[in-house]
């Protein structure tokens, strides 16, 4: 079974360019998780998907991050202007979640590490 | 705000003993836990689940659970130096496990 795939793996822009990341989830996954993780921190939730729909993007940045799912399968993360905070992996991941069953395994990509300078 | 709390360490064990990683946290209404080891520079994997209080065992690994005192732990038994990871703490308001909040993880040292 292939796993969650995101591209690119690294990316180094100057602050106030823009980037894109991409994630292709696990066939038939229907919850698709953007973190970010700053080195030495844990994941932080950025925005969640249930299919199409947007489920948390409560600690997404909207005024500069984006995110879309479109068809209920990939995703793109922008960031637009980018700031120096914005260096970290941006790790994407995925859940089966069928109803009544009991996972909480998320499947994660290997992430996109940004460095802005 | 809700937060996962881990001691960064790093915890140092020799090869063959227990090692012991602990986790609090702070939103009461949290469901379900799990453990997520992540080796430097790759994404973090599940290792252990756990939702009801007390131990639950897999292999060389025993999660135990105290609601009452928002406490979660991981024990591993004979520890191997591929163990060496940084292990990762997250909370649920899910029995399902969606919106996992991560702790920092704590980074384990496995010495031969």
């Amino acid at each position: 079974e292939a796993g969650v795939a995101q591209s690119p793996r690294y990316k180094i822009i100057e602050k106030r360019q823009s980037v894109a990341f991409w994630c292709n989830p696990i066939s038939g996954h229907a919850t698709l998780y953007w973190y970010q993780q700053i080195l030495g921190q844990g994941p932080k939730l950025l925005i969640q998907f249930q299919n199409n729909g947007v489920v948390d993007d409560s600690q997404l940045p909207k005024d500069r991050f984006s995110a879309e799912r479109l068809k209920g399968v990939d995703s793109t993360l922008k960031i637009q202007p980018a700031k120096l905070e914005d260096s970290a992996v941006y790790l994407c991941a995925s859940s089966l979640d069928r109803t009544g069953v009991r996972t909480g395994e998320l499947f994660f990509g290997e992430g996109s590490r940004l460095t802005v300078l | 705000q809700k937060e996962v709390e881990q001691n960064s360490g790093p915890l140092s064990v020799p090869e063959g003993a227990i090692a012991s990683l602990n986790c609090t946290y702070s939103d009461r209404v949290s469901q379900s836990f799990f453990w997520y080891r992540q080796y430097s520079g790759k994404s973090p994997e599940l290792i252990m689940s756990i939702y009801s209080n007390g131990d639950k065992e897999d292999g060389r690994f025993t999660a135990q659970l105290n609601k009452a005192s928002q406490y979660v732990s991981l024990l591993i038994r004979d520890s191997q130096p591929s163990d060496s990871a940084t292990y990762l703490c997250a909370a649920s308001p899910s029995e399902y496990g969606n919106k996992l909040v991560f702790g920092a993880g704590t980074i384990l040292r496995v010495k031969s």
